[in-house]
């Protein structure tokens, strides 16, 4: 079974520009998560879709960030602007929504695509 | 409000014992721990639950202490395999809460063994 990828693995952009991360669950996982690493510090939750809907974005920092789901199926993250503080590792995660597995729906992260803001 | 994970870092040689260590000042339903690769996915290793219930790794227990909102991950008879970053994420909620699965991460633990 293939694990949650992300696209790309790096990327170096300048400050003003925008980038789009993308996320692919594993199939079948309902829930998919965006989360952050700051360099050094701890991976900060940013936000939750449940299929297509947003059901917690209280992590997102400001508008310039913009998270999609179409169908349910792959997320993309855009930044836009991009400042120099959203640089780090941005990390999706993916798990099943069924309520026979709950509490037991452990995330499967993918890599992460490591952002630089120049 | 984030877990707080001690000790920061950690040097064993291959076979020595160690504890991780995640406290919360808010009460908890679960702790899950992960460990990281530099420049990998963090890997799933334990769900422990409120009520004593986990699920996880063979050779890597753990512990909730619930009175204390402390868990405690132990790893024993290290293996080179288990260097890496290791984070406590906690989650509060269940299944009916708007923030089901959402988990806040502590700053992590570099755990570095050698030969």
């Amino acid at each position: 079974e293939a694990g949650v990828t992300q696209f790309p693995s790096h990327s170096v952009i300048e400050k003003g520009q925008t980038v789009t991360l993308r996320c692919d669950p594993i199939s079948g996982h309902d829930n998919l998560y965006w989360y952050r690493r700051v360099m050094g510090k701890e991976i900060k939750f940013l936000l939750h879709f449940v299929k297509e809907s947003k059901q917690d974005e209280s992590g997102m920092p400001n508008n310039r960030f913009l998270a999609e789901r179409t169908g349910g199926t792959y997320s993309t993250l855009k930044v836009q602007p991009a400042e120099l503080e959203d640089s780090g590792v941005y990390f999706c995660a993916s798990s099943q929504v069924n309520l026979r597995l709950y509490p037991y729906n452990e995330q499967f992260f993918g890599p992460g695509t490591r952002l630089t803001v120049l | 409000q984030q877990p707080v994970q001690s000790p920061q870092a950690v040097i064993l040689r291959e076979g020595e014992d160690a504890v991780i260590n995640c406290s919360s000042s808010k009460a908890l339903y679960s702790v899950h721990w992960y460990r990281q690769k530099h420049g990998e996915a963090p890997v799933f290793l334990m769900i422990l639950l409120k009520g004593g219930e986990q699920k996880g790794h063979d050779k890597i227990s753990a512990s909730f202490n619930e009175k204390k909102q402390q868990s405690s991950l132990y790893l024993t008879a290290s293996q080179l395999s288990y260097s890496g970053t290791y984070f406590c994420g906690t989650a509060k909620g269940n299944a009916g809460g708007t923030s089901y699965g959402k988990l806040t991460f502590g700053q992590g633990t570099i755990l570095t063994v050698h030969p």
